[in-house]
């Protein structure tokens, strides 16, 4: 069985500096993809940052990176320069095979200024 | 191109009653996915479409039942509610096995008495 777990229940970072999300997952498929999930109080669901499996180099977008450990089985997100906006949950997950998708408890990241 | 859509945005029901949550996309994708989100457990993935006229459960499908009404509409039913399903609910879609990026609607806040 797939697991994605999430450690953080709640992190805060002060507005223009770096935080990084933790994530760990657990599952016997050689081939999967990650991802990073931000649900804002709108309750809305939007794809932040993804990474296959297969991939060695670290998925970038803009402010937002990934520490992709596969031995470990480690998938971080940094997020740089925080700004306001991105106060919300944030969700690590998993798709193993072609439609199984694990998501993580989430964490809530506040953002202070 | 408004995405994904599901009505209603919230319901009360009491213990016992039926309901149907309905999801459309008009992106033309092939896969849906119905997910339960509870505090403290994240998504957890209900029933899935892989293509119309195909479903399949997910982690959670006891007291649930689904249609695919054609590509675009996705149902989820509730037979006899009770007050464990209290929940908010979301729908996703996505264009194709080889494409891992989901889309979710904005989601239907459930509450039952």
């Amino acid at each position: 069985a797939q697991t994605v777990t999430q450690s953080q229940p709640e992190m805060s970072v002060q507005e223009a500096e770096t935080v990084t999300l933790s994530c760990t997952y657990d599952t016997s498929e050689s081939d999967y993809y990650l991802f990073w999930y931000k649900q804002p109080p709108s309750r809305q669901m939007i794809l932040v940052i993804r990474q296959e499996a297969y991939k060695q180099q670290n998925a970038t977008e803009n402010r937002f990176s990934v520490n992709f450990q596969k031995a470990a089985k480690s998938f971080s997100l940094k997020i740089s320069d925080s700004q306001l906006g991105d106060a919300a949950m944030y969700f690590c997950g998993i798709l193993t095979g072609t439609y199984k998708y694990i998501f993580g408890t989430g964490t809530r990241l506040k953002v202070l200024a | 191109n408004a995405g994904v859509t599901q009505t209603p945005k919230f319901q009360v029901l009491k213990t016992g009653q039926s309901m149907t949550l309905q999801c459309a996309q008009d992106m033309n994708h092939n896969s849906m996915y119905w997910y339960r989100q509870d505090p403290g457990m994240g998504l957890r993935l209900i029933y899935y479409s892989a293509s119309e006229g195909t479903t399949d459960k997910g982690e959670v499908p006891n007291g649930y039942n689904v249609s695919r009404l054609n590509k675009r509409e996705f149902s989820l039913r509730l037979e006899s509610a009770a007050p464990s399903q209290t929940s908010v609910y979301f729908c996703a879609s996505r264009r194709t096995a080889g494409d891992n990026e989901q889309f979710f609607g904005p989601g239907t806040r459930l509450t039952v008495l």
